[in-house]
C-alpha cells in the first residue's frame, strides 16, 4: 500500500521559530510536492523536487524553502515563521516522468501564535 | 495561466440525492483532468481522472466527462451517502514530460444528512 507520511499532524510554533516539516515517502518515487491548504482558496503550490537535491518554486514559495538530501524524504522549512504561515501544510509525491497522480500525506497543521 | 474553477460551497444534500458539483478549467494545449476528495482528518485522495477529450472517469459510483467543447469537468453521482461527506477538489495537471503541478479549484464542502 503506497504511503506518504508527515511527521506531525499538528504542530504549534511561536513567530520567529525555525520550523522544519518532514515528508517521507515509501513508493521510489521521483517528485515530491509541498501545498498549503487555506479555506476558500484550495491547495497552493509551495515547492516540488523532481529529483535528489532538485527544487523549484512553485506559486507560493516567500518565506519557505525546502531540501531534498534522499529520494524518499523531502523537508519544508520556514525560516522565521510568521502568524500569516499558519495553514495546513500537505505533502504529496507521484512517480515517473508521465504519471500524473498525486499521492498525499494526512497533512499537517501548522499554527504560528 | 492554468486555472480551475469549483461551484461554490457547502453543499448540503440528503442521502439519495443526485450529486453534481461543477468544475471548469482555463488552460493552454490539453491538460489531464482530476477530482480529488479529502475526508475529515486525512490527505487528499485521487477520486478519478481523465487525460483526454471525452473520456469519462469513474469511481465508486462517481462520474466526471472531459468536456474540450465547454471547459468542463462536472463531477455527478445518482445517489449519494452520508459517508460521501468531504471535501471535492477538481484539478488539472499540464501534459508535458517530467514532474506534474497540479493546479487545484478551491474545493467543494459536501455534507450528506441521513
Amino acid at each position: 500500500d503506497v504511503k506518504v507520511t508527515q511527521s506531525s499532524r499538528y504542530l504549534v510554533k511561536r513567530t520567529g521559530e525555525k520550523v522544519f516539516l518532514e515528508c517521507v515517502q515509501d513508493m521510489d518515487h521521483e517528485n515530491m510536492f509541498w501545498y498549503r491548504q487555506d479555506p476558500g482558496l484550495g491547495l497552493r503550490l509551495i515547492y516540488f523536487s523532481y529529483d535528489v537535491k532538485m527544487k523549484e518554486k512553485g506559486d507560493i514559495p516567500e518565506g519557505y524553502s525546502v531540501s531534498r538530501e534522499k529520494k524518499e524524504r523531502f523537508s519544508l522549512i520556514l525560516e522565521s515563521a510568521s502568524t500569516n504561515q499558519t495553514s495546513m501544510y500537505l505533502c504529496a509525491s507521484s512517480g515517473g516522468q508521465w504519471d500524473y497522480e498525486q499521492y498525499f500525506g494526512p497533512g499537517t497543521r501548522l499554527t504560528v501564535t | 495561466g492554468n486555472s480551475v474553477t469549483q461551484m461554490e460551497g457547502p453543499v448540503t444534500l440528503s442521502e439519495e440525492a443526485f450529486l453534481t458539483i461543477n468544475c471548469t478549467y482555463t488552460a493552454t494545449g490539453y491538460p489531464s483532468l482530476f477530482w480529488y476528495v479529502q475526508y475529515p482528518g486525512e490527505g487528499l485522495q485521487l477520486l478519478l481522472k481523465a487525460t483526454k477529450a471525452d473520456d469519462k472517469g469513474s469511481n465508486k459510483g462517481f462520474e466526471a466527462t472531459y468536456r474540450k467543447e465547454t471547459t468542463s469537468f462536472h463531477l455527478e453521482k445518482g445517489s449519494v451517502q452520508v459517508s460521501d461527506s468531504a471535501v471535492y477538489f477538481c484539478a488539472l495537471s499540464g501534459r508535458r514530460q517530467g514532474a506534474q503541478k497540479l493546479v487545484f479549484g478551491q474545493g467543494t464542502r459536501l455534507t450528506i444528512n441521513p
